[in-house]
This record gives structure tokens, C-alpha cells and sequence, in this order.
């Protein structure tokens, strides 16, 4: 069935250091993909997206993968900070219609 | 509002009891979305308003929750019957048509059945 999967359920860095947490995702039908952020009691925040007729997106501190022949997503975050600790999830989305579909999510802990 | 506002942000309820679930989405987006978060789980969704198309129900569990959308605005999802199953934090998203994709959450309401 559908399905969007993260490879590692926590992610501990060094502060400083550079982070990536990736993600499997099951049909290869999607075409959109999105990373999420959410801090506890909050609801997910849009970090970067990317749509399938790419292989990368940059954005401030952080880039997105995507390796359509594994099916395969990965966010990196550069320099990781403190305030980067939270539970990341992709999602994934088919053409037009408009419905996300969710990874289990991985929790990054940045030590200081 | 300058963002998605979710009420209550808490509720409590018993077993069999019927609750309902508020959204205000941000003004002018026209698309509209409930999902269900289990403790430590990701996201499951459950509807998905777009205009004043027939929403897309696919992902709700059972007959016993129902959403409808007024005016294209503010969106209620109802529980009738609640289960102990029920209990989640239910989020509510939505987003602007041409990036109806790029969603803006709303903080949630936690849903403990006891």
C-alpha cells in the first residue's frame, strides 16, 4: 500500500555539525515531496520541497535529495543548531490530488 | 488570522460521547485538511477540501467521523461515538490554490478518550 518510511527513528548530532535524515518512499508515482519540521506541541512547519523533474533544492541551511531509481529522499541540515532539534517527516504527493502522504518521522537531538 | 487556529487545543471526553473539532484556515486558502497524529506516530490523513469540490473522504477511519466545510471557511470534524482508538492529536491544514500543496498547520487538538 502506500507508504512513506524514514530509515532511522533518531538522529543524535553534535552541534556544529551537518545532519541527514533520510527517507524511503514506496510509489514511484509521486512527483512532490516535501520535509516537515515539527517542535513538540506544534504543528509541522514546511522546511523545502521538491518535485520529481529535479535531483536537488537548496535552501537556507538546508538541502533536499531526491534519487527517484531507489525511490530515496534525504534533508540535510548544515551546521546544525540547537533550535534544529525536533521530529522532521517527508511527505509525499501524487500528481493533483492534493492528498500528502506521511512518513513516520525522525527525531533529531542536537547535544551542545 | 495570520495563521491556522485550531480550538479547543485540549479536550476531554468519555467513551461513547459525540466531540467536535473547529478549524479556521488561513483566509483565502481554498484548500482545507484534517489529519491524525497517534502519540510518536507521523501523520494520517483523514479529508481534504478543495473549493467547492466534493472533498475527498478516502482516509477517514469509520462512518463515525464526519467534516464538513462552511462558506469555503472554517471546517468542524465530528466524532460521534468516541472510542478510546479516537485519542489523537487531530491537525488541521490548509493552503492557497497554486501551492495547495505547501500546507500551514495549525497547532492541534489534543483528543484524550477515557
Amino acid at each position: 500500500g502506500e507508504s512513506v518510511g524514514l530509515h532511522l527513528p533518531t538522529l543524535s548530532v553534535q552541534e556544529g555539525d551537518n545532519s541527514i535524515i533520510n527517507c524511503a518512499y514506496s510509489n514511484s508515482a509521486s512527483d512532490y515531496f516535501i520535509w516537515y519540521k515539527q517542535e513538540s506541541g506544534k504543528g509541522p512547519q514546511f522546511i523545502i520541497d521538491i518535485r520529481s523533474n529535479m535531483d536537488k533544492r537548496q535552501g537556507q541551511r538546508v538541502t533536499v535529495l531526491l534519487n527517484k531509481t531507489v525511490k530515496h529522499l534525504s534533508l540535510q541540515i548544515a551546521a546544525t543548531q540547537p533550535g534544529d532539534s525536533a521530529v522532521y517527516f517527508c511527505a509525499e504527493s501524487l500528481g493533483n490530488t492534493g492528498k500528502l502522504i506521511f512518513g513516520q518521522g525522525t527525531t533529531l537531538q542536537v547535544k551542545p | 488570522g495570520a495563521g491556522v487556529s485550531q480550538s479547543p487545543s485540549n479536550k476531554v471526553t468519555e467513551k461513547g460521547k459525540d466531540v467536535e473539532l473547529r478549524c479556521d484556515p488561513i483566509s483565502g486558502h481554498t484548500a482545507l485538511y484534517w489529519y491524525r497524529q497517534s502519540l510518536g506516530q507521523g501523520l494520517e490523513f483523514l479529508i481534504y477540501f478543495q473549493g467547492n469540490s466534493a472533498p475527498d473522504k478516502s482516509g477517514l477511519p469509520s462512518d463515525r467521523f464526519s467534516a464538513e466545510r462552511t462558506g469555503g471557511s472554517v471546517s468542524t470534524l465530528t466524532i460521534q461515538r468516541t472510542q478510546q482508538e479516537d485519542s489523537a492529536v487531530y491537525l488541521c491544514a490548509s493552503s492557497s490554490q497554486g501551492v495547495r500543496e505547501k500546507l500551514f498547520f495549525g497547532s492541534g487538538t489534543q483528543l484524550s478518550v477515557l
